[in-house]
């Protein structure tokens, strides 16, 4: 009955690896956004899309790419990984036609690049 | 979005009133004053929000001075299980909203017993 779920919960993977991370939610929402939250625990938006739309892209090198296949789902694919990667990604979801509805948050994607 | 201010950490006697401070002094009339907090390891976790009225719910009180330049979230019972990183974020709802959260250092609540 998870309402945000991720998968992989842990990934440890080396160095120059291509890896995928994928979200769900069950809450019907229309929109999905990706986090990452560094060593130094900073949480910060990478993307995020509306009805499969993409609606933001912040400043993340271009091995990052989001997909989503549709509104239930938002996969993140990082190719080339390095050691700054290594952090927690967090997926959440809510839906921007109630403006003020809240977002809610997976449990975390904890990525380990050795 | 307005940026917010809160103090790196604060502590609290278990079964007591926590009272967490935020200084958001540039607020804009439509932007909302919105509560999170991230357990150890857990996703962060919607708490309250407010506009300008104070706020209540089942976890917790929302308190917003009259000017809206701060505000203050209230735990009115903390228990061991409250302590986590408490978020206060400013957002708006007008139709150009992302819905992004921009999240801040956070006041880390460690809850004594």
């Amino acid at each position: 009955d998870t309402a945000v779920s991720q998968t992989p919960k842990y990934l440890v993977t080396q160095m120059g690896n291509d890896k995928s991370i994928k979200c769900e939610q069950n809450l019907g929402h229309d929109t999905m956004y990706w986090y990452k939250q560094d060593s130094k625990k900073f949480l910060k938006i990478m993307f995020s899309y509306n009805n499969k739309e993409l609606i933001i892209n912040e400043t993340v090198p271009n091995r990052f790419s989001p997909k989503s296949p549709d509104k239930a789902h938002l996969n993140l694919h990082i190719n080339s990984l390095e050691l700054g990667d290594s952090a927690v990604y967090f997926c959440a979801s809510n839906s921007l036609r109630r403006a003020r509805e809240t977002q809610y948050f997976g449990p975390g994607t904890r990525l380990l690049v050795l | 979005d307005a940026k917010t201010t809160q103090p790196p950490s604060m502590d609290c006697a278990e079964g007591r009133a926590a009272n967490l401070p935020c200084n958001h002094s540039t607020i804009s009339g439509n932007e909302y004053v919105y509560w999170y907090r991230q357990i150890h390891s857990q996703g962060p976790q919607y708490i309250i929000h407010g506009l300008k009225n104070n706020e209540t719910n089942e976890m917790a009180s929302l308190i917003i001075t009259e000017d809206r330049k701060s505000s203050t979230l209230i735990l009115p019972h903390a228990t061991l299980r409250d302590t986590a990183v408490y978020y206060c974020i400013v957002r708006g709802h007008g139709s150009s909203n992302t819905g992004k959260l921009i999240f801040g250092q956070g006041t880390t609540l460690q809850v004594k017993p």
